[in-house]
């Protein structure tokens, strides 16, 4: 059982390349969440879905865009990467936003803009 | 808006310490709150949550934390903590019956349990 499975792992990117992040779930979850994480700042919410077919931005998401492109993967996508959005990058999913249930989260993509 | 504060970003102890977090966080109303913990080079675990009942909750490894509503905290502790122990610790809480819910996380705790 997989979890969440977050790929790549690593990517260095230039100033105004653009890429995508790639995001699955395999427990049948119906919320999908990316935070990216960045020193002494803890975890920030950037979109979340809160079912298949729904998006929503969350405390950061200028800059970024998703894509729920089924109930088992939710996709981040950069248009033009900026050094500000260096960061490690972290998807994670629960089974719905309206329980107690806790977020389960991938590895993480440590994510360089030069 | 909520917020959570861990007040602590750095902590340092020996094995065999004990060990306490603090973690405040700022809303009136129902929560759920939970501790993750996220060991170096992996992501983020659940050590523990509470949601209704006994305040005292107790999660996996040894830890518990008490949820005190007076003071709007949930502070982590361990009795004695290890060398595999270290690691970042954060707290985050989502509030009750506001719509969808959104965990809001603190800045962290970095723990170091030196040998």
């Amino acid at each position: 059982n997989a979890g969440v499975t977050q790929t790549p792992k690593f990517q260095v990117l230039k100033t105004g390349q653009s890429m995508t992040l790639q995001c699955a779930q395999d427990m049948n979850h119906n919320s999908m969440y990316w935070y990216r994480q960045d020193p002494g700042m803890g975890l920030r919410l950037i979109y979340y879905s809160a079912s298949e077919g729904t998006t929503d931005k969350g405390e950061v998401p200028n800059g970024y865009n998703v894509s729920r492109l089924n109930k088992r993967e939710f996709s981040l996508r950069l248009e033009s990467a900026a050094p500000s959005q260096t960061s490690v990058y972290f998807c994670a999913s629960s089974v719905d936003g309206n329980s107690n249930q806790p977020q389960h989260f991938g590895d993480g993509t440590r994510l360089s803009i030069l | 808006a909520q917020s959570v504060s861990q007040h602590n970003h750095h902590v340092i102890l020996s094995e065999a310490a004990s060990l306490e977090l603090g973690c405040n966080y700022s809303y009136g109303g129902t929560v759920n709150l939970f501790w993750y913990v996220q060991y170096p080079g992996q992501h983020l675990q659940l050590l523990l949550k509470y949601f209704s009942g006994d305040p005292l909750v107790k999660g996996i490894k040894g830890f518990e934390a008490e949820f005190i509503k007076s003071k709007f905290s949930f502070n982590l502790r361990k009795p004695s903590v290890q060398w595999s122990d270290t690691a970042e610790y954060f707290c985050a809480v989502n509030a009750v019956n506001t719509g969808f819910q959104k965990l809001v996380f603190g800045t962290g705790t970095r723990l170091l349990v030196s040998p």
